[in-house]
């Protein structure tokens, strides 16, 4: 079973909706942290928002908001007000504690394709 | 603050020669970790360096190999080169080991003829 789920490969929005991109994921541990990322088609990959497990809050960065639901197992970004400048890749991201102490890599979904139209 | 750099960006090589790759981190940070990026098989993880140490390894073959240095930069070396080594490898920092917020760089793009 795939760890992290992204079940929409591409979506088109119109300029200054929110969007909210799904993601779920899969784990048996009860610390980890969960990521988004936004990748350009320049291929670096841009750091949008972190939620550990143990948070009680949603995450919020700015125009980026995590809605996290635990017991779904699901992380989905909000962006509000999008912009043309959103269009891009964005993947999510999870780490668990691995064996050896300390924790794993990250395990990353496919990705979403969003492009914003305007 | 500067982000996290990769060298080179880009280059070509042949079947069978060797590469090495570089990542400074973000000054401060001492984790480094190694991303692999291909359209078939998406992000994979690599490894993790955290104070000269790999921590961890993911699923890749040993020609894949890497190091960190006394001050956190890191390099990843791949040798006897095949053609789906073609990638954009992502170097990633983090202030602890394991923990927090990763911060990538722009990737250095192998092409393997």
């Amino acid at each position: 079973a795939q760890k992290i789920t992204q079940t929409q490969p591409g979506m088109f929005v119109q300029e200054k909706e929110a969007v909210t991109l799904d993601c779920t994921y899969d784990t048996s541990d009860q610390s980890y942290g969960l990521f988004w990322y936004k990748q350009p088609s320049s291929g670096e990959m841009i750091f949008l928002i972190y939620q550990g497990s143990y948070d009680e809050q949603n995450a919020t960065e700015g125009r980026y908001s995590l809605n996290f639901q635990k017991a779904r197992k699901s992380a989905n970004l909000v962006i509000s007000a999008s912009q043309l400048g959103d269009s891009a890749m964005y993947f999510c991201a999870m780490r668990e504690p691995y064996s050896g102490g300390g924790a794993d890599g990250l395990t990353f979904g496919k990705g979403t394709h969003l492009i914003i139209q305007p | 603050k500067a982000g996290v750099t990769q060298t080179p960006r880009y280059l070509i090589k042949t079947r069978g020669q060797q590469v090495t790759l570089s990542c400074s981190p973000i000054s401060g940070h001492r984790s480094v970790s190694w991303y692999q990026q291909t359209p078939g098989q998406g992000l994979q993880f690599l490894f993790e360096y955290f104070s000269e140490t790999q921590r961890n390894k993911g699923n890749f073959p040993g020609r894949f190999s890497g190091r960190q240095f006394s001050n956190s930069r890191s390099e990843m070396n791949v040798s006897t080169l095949e053609l789906g080594d073609s990638a954009l490898y992502l170097c990633a920092s983090s202030q602890g080991a394991g923990t927090g917020e990763l911060f990538f760089g722009e990737g250095s793009r192998l092409t393997v003829l």
